[in-house]
């Protein structure tokens, strides 16, 4: 069955980086997009972007251009958000999505990752 | 950016009542909309897609429906294991966004 396993909570400082995995397993990874939505505390859902794991192909919420990477290692099937220059306003739970193969739904999420910007 | 505006925010009803939720697209989007189950401290869950289609294994109390740019989710008969937050999702164009959500309880 479909999963994906996203790493453990962080702390971090104001201004560093952070990078939060998302490992899936029971289907083909090179074949779907990943995506990545952000969640704060109390709040909706913002989408961050997307990778094709196949060819390594990006794209961006223009919101979320220079803050978030996305990259992918096919050899582990895991795929990786690195979060940049990080405020309190990046505090949140981030969660992988797998987007279903005919429109852009994601129907596989993971369990989430929170994120806790605190000096 | 296509703005999803919800309603309502929260909403209070009674098992077995009808419960319908709405999504205001602000401008066409066509059929590309899907609505998310979250539940207390979990990821969402695919409900609707395509604004009317059932994801697999969603129970059949649920359905979505359009009218022009106004999108509805209604569940039929309120059943305990349905509380939690709802939002919808628009998939016609990047960036995908999201509706502000509705956290429903039982009453």
């Amino acid at each position: 069955q479909v999963q994906l396993q996203q790493s453990g909570a962080e702390l971090v400082k104001p201004g560093s980086s952070v990078k939060i995995s998302c490992k899936a397993s029971g289907y083909t990874f090179t074949s779907y997009d990943m995506h990545w939505i952000k969640q704060q505390p109390g709040n909706g859902l913002e989408w961050i972007g997307w990778i094709y794991p196949g060819n390594g192909n990006t794209k961006y919420n223009q919101k979320f251009n220079g803050k978030a990477t996305l990259t992918a290692d096919k050899s582990s099937s895991t795929a990786y958000m690195q979060l940049s220059s990080l405020t309190s306003e990046d505090s949140a739970v981030y969660f992988c999505a797998r987007r279903e193969q005919l429109n852009w739904y994601f129907d596989f999420w993971g369990p989430g990752t929170m994120v806790t910007v605190s000096s | 950016d296509i703005q999803m505006t919800q309603s309502p925010a929260s909403l209070s009803a009674s098992l077995e009542e009808i419960v319908t939720i709405t999504c205001q697209a602000s401008q066409d989007i066509g059929n590309w909309l899907a609505w998310y189950q979250q539940k207390p401290g979990k990821s969402p869950q695919l409900l609707i897609y395509d604004a009317t289609s059932l994801a697999d294994g969603v129970p059949s109390r649920f359905s979505g429906s359009r009218s022009g740019t106004q999108y509805s989710l209604k569940i039929s008969r309120l059943q305990v294991e349905d509380i939690g937050s709802y939002y919808c999702q628009q998939a016609h164009s990047n960036p995908f966004t999201f509706g502000s959500g509705t956290k429903l309880e039982i009453k």
